[in-house]
């Protein structure tokens, strides 16, 4: 098993810009989450799904969006990249709703200049 | 949602045992307490989770008071490898999916 696949790991985007932050689990988990991390912080929710079709917006949601049409992919989508989105993306899954069985991938580390 | 307090950061020398407190005073009756360990570039990783008195795994061990409102993480004899940021969460287990994580704590463990 993979697990849980990010891609890319890094990535530098210009201001406007916009880009899709690829997630991909192989665990057949129903919940999906993806978080940001801010250099020295701790990771802050940004939308979550529990299952295909079903999305909904956690502590930061502005300026991202998300659709969940498989169970196994959960992209990110960035719309107009801004310098306070650079951040450690991290994707999560979980076969168990709650915080036990979180899965997390690797992470992208995205820079906007 | 519960929220959390952990120190910032904790220095250990190897094979120490470390204790690392966590308060949620506004715990709820349903909520489960869990820890996370985060190496640098790496997301976070599952270490152990329980609801009342103590848990063990072959990682950690959980004290959890009657009251509930703090926890203590136990890290026996630690190694340069422990050095991590640990995550202290409190939510409901079975029920709701924001859960979120709070700054947790800086471990540095000493030669």
């Amino acid at each position: 098993n993979a697990g849980v696949t990010q891609t890319p790991k890094f990535r530098i985007l210009k201001i406007g810009q916009s880009m899709t932050l690829q997630c991909a689990q192989d665990m057949n988990h129903n919940y999906m989450y993806w978080y940001r991390q801010d250099p020295g912080m701790g990771l802050k929710l940004i939308y979550y799904s529990v299952g295909a079709g079903i999305t909904d917006k956690g502590e930061v949601p502005n300026g991202y969006n998300v659709s969940r049409s498989t169970t196994e992919d959960f992209p990110l989508r960035l719309e107009l990249a801004a310098p306070s989105q650079t951040s450690v993306y991290f994707c999560a899954s979980s076969y168990l709703s709650g915080p036990r069985e979180l899965f997390f991938g690797s992470g992208t580390q995205l820079s906007v200049l | 949602l519960a929220k959390t307090t952990q120190p910032i950061s904790m220095d250990s020398y190897e094979g120490q045992e470390v204790n690392i407190t966590c308060s949620h005073n506004n715990i709820a009756t349903n909520d489960y307490i869990t820890w996370y360990q985060q190496f640098p570039s790496q997301g976070p990783r599952f270490i152990i989770q329980g609801y009342k008195t103590k848990v063990t795994n072959e990682v950690a061990s959980l004290f959890i008071p009657a009251d509930r409102k703090s926890s203590t993480l136990s890290l026996p004899r630690v190694s340069l490898s422990d050095t991590a940021v640990y995550y202290c969460l409190v939510g409901v287990v079975n029920t709701g999916n924001q859960f979120y994580f709070g700054t947790g704590t800086s471990l540095t463990v000493i030669p």
